[in-house]
Formats: structure tokens, C-alpha cells, sequence
């Protein structure tokens, strides 16, 4: 089946830095992948759209400039958390869809838990 | 503005019993419907995807409804057992590739 990669899975850093998160397709290639963020005890919430080659479509509310993504190849997405803030602070979580298989369904990866101190 | 409703409580369901978890949604007119697992600390994990037009899907000890007319879907889980303890999120899609998740409900299957 269609396996997601999700790198790193825990990152601990200082307020102001920035922090990139990596997501992969493994045995397949996505032309959109997307980036979620999840409270504790709350669902997930989208951030923005990857497309590749083009960029990414960000949801209502979400700072284009604040988490900075690229999509450079069909196997790679990076969402980049600029001047990382404690507020920053959530599970970060990364899909992919396979458009050799099923359109409507997501391929997770194991999220990237992120702590600003 | 849309709306999914999961039972935010946990559920508490004997081993060997049928778990039964609900979604409701409002101001929304979904394509199809989907359930993932996810256990802590990790992404969610696709179970089943039922279309508009379908009733009832199957998979394994998985079973799922869709109602489009009380705006509903209901999950069940057959034979449950300890290693079905997670959290269940319910989700909605449309037209577009987006897909709109539930809080999920807790799931605790006591041996």
C-alpha cells in the first residue's frame, strides 16, 4: 500500500527559530500532498494544499509566510515553521493522495510532534 | 458553516461486543464519507470510504452506514477487541480533493 514518511517525528527548539518538517511518498508519486495541524483532543485542521511544481494553496486564517512550503519534487513536500513561536506549539501531519489508486483517499504520515520552548 | 459531529465522550465497550461510533454532520452535502484510526502520537490510518449513493460498506469486523437524509454515518466494529482501542475519526469530501475531519471519538475495548 501507499506509504507516507514523516520527518522528524519529534522536534524540540527555542522561540524565533525555524524549524522543517519533510514529508515523503515512498512507492509513490503525489502531485498533492497536504499539510494538517491537530490540538490535543481537537481534529484535524488543514493548513494548506502542496501541488507540485506550483504553490501551495493555503486555507483561510493560515500565514503563507509564517509556515513556508515547497514542493519541489513528486516525492517531497517541506513545510518550513519560520520564527517558530510557543504558540507554534502542535502535531503537525503531512498526506498524500496516490492518483494511481483511489483519488479520494489520504495516505498519512506518522506526524511531527513540535515543541517551541 | 459545515459541521461534524463525533461523540466526544469515550466509549467503553466490552471485548467481544460490537462497537458502535456515530457522525453527524450538518450544512454539508458530502460525495462520500470516510473513517480513519488513529492511535497516539500518529497520523490517522484510512479503515473505509462510503460513497453518497451507497448504504452500507463492509470490511472485515468493520461495517459502515450512511444515512444522507438524517445526515449521518454510523461505524461498527464486530467482535471488538483490545487492539481496537483508538481514536476513530470520522471524514466528509466534496467535489475538490479536501476532506474535512470529526474530533474523533475514544474508543477503549476493556478485556
Amino acid at each position: 500500500g501507499a506509504v507516507v514518511s514523516q520527518h522528524p517525528s519529534r522536534v524540540i527548539c527555542k522561540s524565533g527559530t525555524s524549524v522543517k518538517i519533510e514529508c515523503r511518498s515512498l512507492d509513490f508519486q503525489a502531485t498533492t500532498m497536504f499539510w494538517y495541524r491537530q490540538f490535543p483532543k481537537q481534529s484535524l485542521m488543514l493548513m494548506a494544499t502542496s501541488n507540485e511544481g506550483s504553490k501551495a494553496t493555503y486555507e483561510q486564517g493560515v500565514e503563507k509566510d509564517k509556515f513556508l512550503i515547497n514542493h519541489a519534487s513528486l516525492t517531497l513536500s517541506t513545510l518550513t515553521v519560520t520564527s517558530a513561536h510557543p504558540e507554534d506549539s502542535s502535531f503537525y501531519i503531512c498526506s498524500a493522495q496516490d492518483p494511481q489508486g483511489a483519488r479520494d483517499i489520504q495516505y498519512f504520515g506518522a506526524g511531527t510532534r513540535l515543541s517551541v520552548l | 458553516s459545515q459541521k461534524i459531529e463525533q461523540n466526544s465522550e469515550a466509549l467503553n465497550i466490552q471485548e467481544g461486543k460490537t462497537a458502535t461510533l456515530t457522525c453527524n454532520y450538518t450544512n454539508y452535502s458530502p460525495a462520500y464519507l470516510q473513517w480513519y484510526r488513529q492511535d497516539p502520537g500518529r497520523g490517522p490510518v484510512f479503515l473505509l470510504l462510503i460513497r453518497e449513493n451507497e448504504k452500507e460498506k463492509r470490511k472485515e469486523r468493520l461495517k459502515v452506514t450512511f444515512d444522507t437524509t438524517l445526515k449521518q454515518s454510523l461505524f461498527h466494529i464486530t467482535a471488538s477487541q483490545p487492539a481496537d482501542s483508538a481514536t476513530y475519526l470520522c471524514a466528509l469530501g466534496g467535489g475538490d480533493d479536501k476532506i474535512i475531519f470529526g474530533k474523533g471519538t475514544r474508543l477503549h475495548i476493556l478485556p
